[in-house]
C-alpha cells in the first residue's frame, strides 16, 4: 500500500517558538494531503485540506496565520505551528489520498506529537 | 450532508470472545465507508472499506464488516478476539461524488480483557 512518512515523530519546544512538521507521500503523488489534530481519546479534526501547488483550505475555527500550511510538491507537505504555546499541545496526524477519482482511501503518517513548554 | 455515529465509546471483551463495533451513517448519496485503527501513538491504518462492491467486506487482522442499507449500518466484527486488537477503532464515510473529505466517527476504544 502507499506510504506516507511524517517528520518528527515527537518534538518538545518552548512557548513562542515555530514548530514545522513534514508529510512525505513516499511511494506516490499525493494530490490531496489533509492534517487533523487529535486531542487525547478524542477523534480526529480535520485542520485544513491542502492541494499542490494552491493554497490550503482551512476549517472553521483554524486559525491559517497560525498552522501554515504549504504543498509545494505532489510527495511534501508541511505544517508550520507559529508561535507556539501549551494550548498548540497536541496530536499531529497528516494523510493523504490519491485522488478525486479513486474510492477515497486515505494514507496516514505515524502522527506527530507536539508539547509546548 | 454525510455524518457518521459509532455507538460506544469504549467496547470490553475477553480474549477469544466476538468483537462488534457499531457505526451508523448519514448520507444523501452512496456513501464509501471505512474503517481505521489507531494504536496508541500512532496514525490511523485502514482496515476495510466499502465502495458499493460486495456488501461484505474482510479485511486485515480477521476484521469484517457488513454494509446495510436498510439500517445504514457499517458495523464492524471479529470472530475471536486478540489482546493485540485493543486499540481505538474509527468509522469514516466519504460522499461519493462529493468533495472526497472524508467524516469520522468520534472513534471507539477496543478493551480486551485476557
Amino acid at each position: 500500500g502507499a506510504v506516507v512518512s511524517q517528520h518528527p515523530s515527537w518534538v518538545i519546544c518552548k512557548s513562542g517558538t515555530s514548530v514545522k512538521i513534514e508529510c512525505r507521500s513516499l511511494d506516490f503523488q499525493a494530490t490531496t494531503m489533509f492534517w487533523y489534530r487529535q486531542f487525547p481519546k478524542q477523534s480526529l479534526m480535520l485542520m485544513a485540506t491542502s492541494n499542490e501547488g494552491s493554497k490550503a483550505t482551512y476549517e472553521q475555527g483554524v486559525e491559517k496565520d497560525k498552522f501554515l500550511i504549504n504543498h509545494a510538491s505532489l510527495t511534501l507537505s508541511t505544517l508550520t505551528v507559529t508561535s507556539a504555546h501549551p494550548e498548540d499541545s497536541s496530536f499531529y496526524i497528516c494523510s493523504a489520498t490519491l485522488s478525486r477519482a479513486n474510492t477515497g482511501e486515505l494514507f496516514f503518517g505515524e502522527g506527530s506529537r507536539l508539547t509546548v513548554l | 450532508a454525510q455524518s457518521v455515529t459509532q455507538l460506544g465509546s469504549h467496547v470490553s471483551v475477553s480474549e477469544g470472545a466476538l468483537v462488534l463495533l457499531r457505526c451508523n451513517y448519514s448520507s444523501s448519496v452512496p456513501p464509501y465507508l471505512f474503517w481505521y485503527v489507531q494504536y496508541p501513538n500512532q496514525g490511523l491504518q485502514l482496515l476495510l472499506k466499502y465502495t458499493s462492491a460486495a456488501t461484505l467486506v474482510k479485511g486485515i487482522n480477521g476484521f469484517e464488516a457488513e454494509f446495510k442499507k436498510s439500517e445504514t449500518s457499517f458495523h464492524l466484527t471479529k470472530p475471536s478476539a486478540h489482546m493485540s486488537d485493543a486499540a481505538e477503532y474509527f468509522c469514516a464515510v466519504i460522499t461519493s461524488g462529493g468533495s472526497y473529505i472524508p467524516t469520522f466517527g468520534r472513534g471507539t476504544s477496543l478493551i480486551v480483557h485476557p
